[in-house]
């Protein structure tokens, strides 16, 4: 089945503790993409990826590192989470970087302490 | 950098009635403009999407329009059923560049 999955799905932490937010995809996509979805403000992208080694800033990059080693997956990098990065991320995939259907992940609830 | 405004912020319709979401962007670069709806609990997923080149598109009873000298575009959805009933987000995007999203409509379809 194509999809695109993120673990965990649910994270408590303490502020300050590195945590990682995995990403993967099995449709062989170019494009991978991070968002922030916080309420009344949207999806917001963080980071992007046009390709294996290629990233970019988002609106909201700040306290966020990514990485695209391989093609299916794209991990999200928070080194020293606050309580200001407590909300729901998403990542997503597209065959191609623009004009194209994004396919979104079921997402992942992070709250920082 | 892309800023995209997005009307109404809730929205209540009798099934059966037609809903109408609106969009506005501010880069005329931007020529992708996807719109996804998200049901509790999971992630957004593309409903239905239009190009620069193109002033309408349609899909059964979904349809969007786009107006590139306004920037502006808008989402129809006729014959409202109850399962319509989520968040609906537009986009604009420019190739190759980052997606920018509008802060979200609630549809709420009313049996």
């Amino acid at each position: 089945e194509a999809q695109v999955t993120q673990n965990p799905r649910y994270l408590i932490t303490v502020t300050g503790k590195k945590l990682t937010v995995t990403c993967s995809q099995n449709m062989n996509h170019e494009y991978m993409s991070w968002y922030r979805q916080d309420p009344g403000l949207g999806l917001r992208q963080i980071y992007y990826s046009m390709n294996v080694e290629v990233t970019d800033k988002g609106d909201v990059p700040e306290g966020y590192k990514v990485s695209r080693k391989e093609k299916r997956n794209f991990p999200l990098i928070l080194e020293s989470p606050s309580p200001n990065q407590t909300s729901l991320y998403f990542c997503a995939s597209s065959l191609f970087a623009g004009g194209d259907t994004q396919y979104f992940g079921p997402g992942t609830r992070l709250t920082v302490l | 950098g892309e800023n995209v405004e997005q009307h109404p912020s809730t929205l209540s319709v009798q099934e059966g009635d037609s809903a109408v979401i609106k969009c506005t962007y501010s880069d005329s670069a931007s020529n992708y403009f996807p719109w996804y709806k998200q049901e509790l609990g999971k992630g957004p997923q593309l409903i239905i999407d239009i190009r620069s080149n193109v002033g309408e598109k349609k899909d059964q009873r979904i349809a969007v329009t786009l107006n590139k000298t306004a920037k502006h575009f808008s989402l129809h959805i006729t014959e409202t059923q109850p399962e319509d009933s989520a968040v609906y987000f537009c986009a604009a995007n420019n190739y190759g560049q980052n997606f920018v999203f509008g802060p979200g409509t609630r549809l709420s379809v009313l049996p």
